[in-house]
């Protein structure tokens, strides 16, 4: 059974600094990797998708990895800005189109 | 006007009452999902429909229905709704390319019961 951790729970940062989010899950066999920023009681928004073909996806400050093997990804924010405060969610669908969530890493950006 | 559309995105409820949360979805998606967030517990599936015609149990269907009324719309029922179901629901879309779509999702709809 799949299943995904996000470490660390809560993280709290200088504004400016750069920084790792991590994601790991326990099957390999993947068909992509999603990650999400929630905003308090708001909706998920898409930030990156890797494919399970992908090593890494970029957007803007954004930079998502995937390393199937070990079963590792990480979402690095460069620059990081009191904006970029939220919940960040990875997703990983598997085998029967199912796809497992972390339960989360609460960033918070202090100006 | 957001892709995914829920409605009501506020409901409070009493125990033993129908509620019925509605989505709609403008990015012509086939799949839509629907998901229920509580604190420390994540995302789980309720239930997912890959075209008009399938509807599939998820994880936690049970006190639960839902109904594919056309290609855009995908609606959950809660037939008698109960505390333990107060929770945040989200509705989602995916597009069938290849086995990676990419999952997108509405604002969500706080359900409280009394």
């Amino acid at each position: 059974k799949q299943e995904v951790t996000q470490i660390p729970a809560a993280l709290s940062v200088p504004e400016g600094e750069n920084l790792v989010l991590n994601c790991s899950f326990t099957d390999s066999a993947i068909y992509n990797l999603q990650w999400f920023r929630q905003d308090p009681g708001k909706g998920l928004t898409s930030l990156l998708l890797i494919q399970s073909s992908q090593r890494e996806q970029t957007s803007g400050r954004l930079n998502a990895s995937l390393d199937k093997s070990s079963g590792r990804s990480t979402l690095y924010i460069a620059a990081s800005q009191p904006g970029d405060s939220a919940t960040y969610l990875c997703a990983v669908k598997t085998g029967g189109f199912k796809t497992i969530f972390g339960a989360g890493t609460r960033l918070f950006v202090k100006a | 006007d957001a892709d995914v559309t829920q409605t009501p995105r506020n409901r409070i409820t009493k125990t033993g009452k129908r509620i019925m949360l509605e989505c709609s979805q403008t990015k012509g998606h086939d799949r839509m999902y629907w998901y229920r967030q509580d604190p420390g517990l994540g995302l789980r599936l309720i239930y997912y429909s890959f075209d008009v015609k399938d509807i599939n149990k998820g994880e936690i269907s049970d006190g639960y229905s839902v109904s594919r009324q056309a290609q855009a719309k995908f609606s959950l029922s809660l037939e008698s709704a109960i505390p333990n179901q107060t929770a945040l629901y989200f509705c989602a879309t995916s597009d069938i390319t290849g086995m990676g779509g990419e999952l997108f999702f509405g604002e969500g709809s706080r359900l409280t019961v009394l």
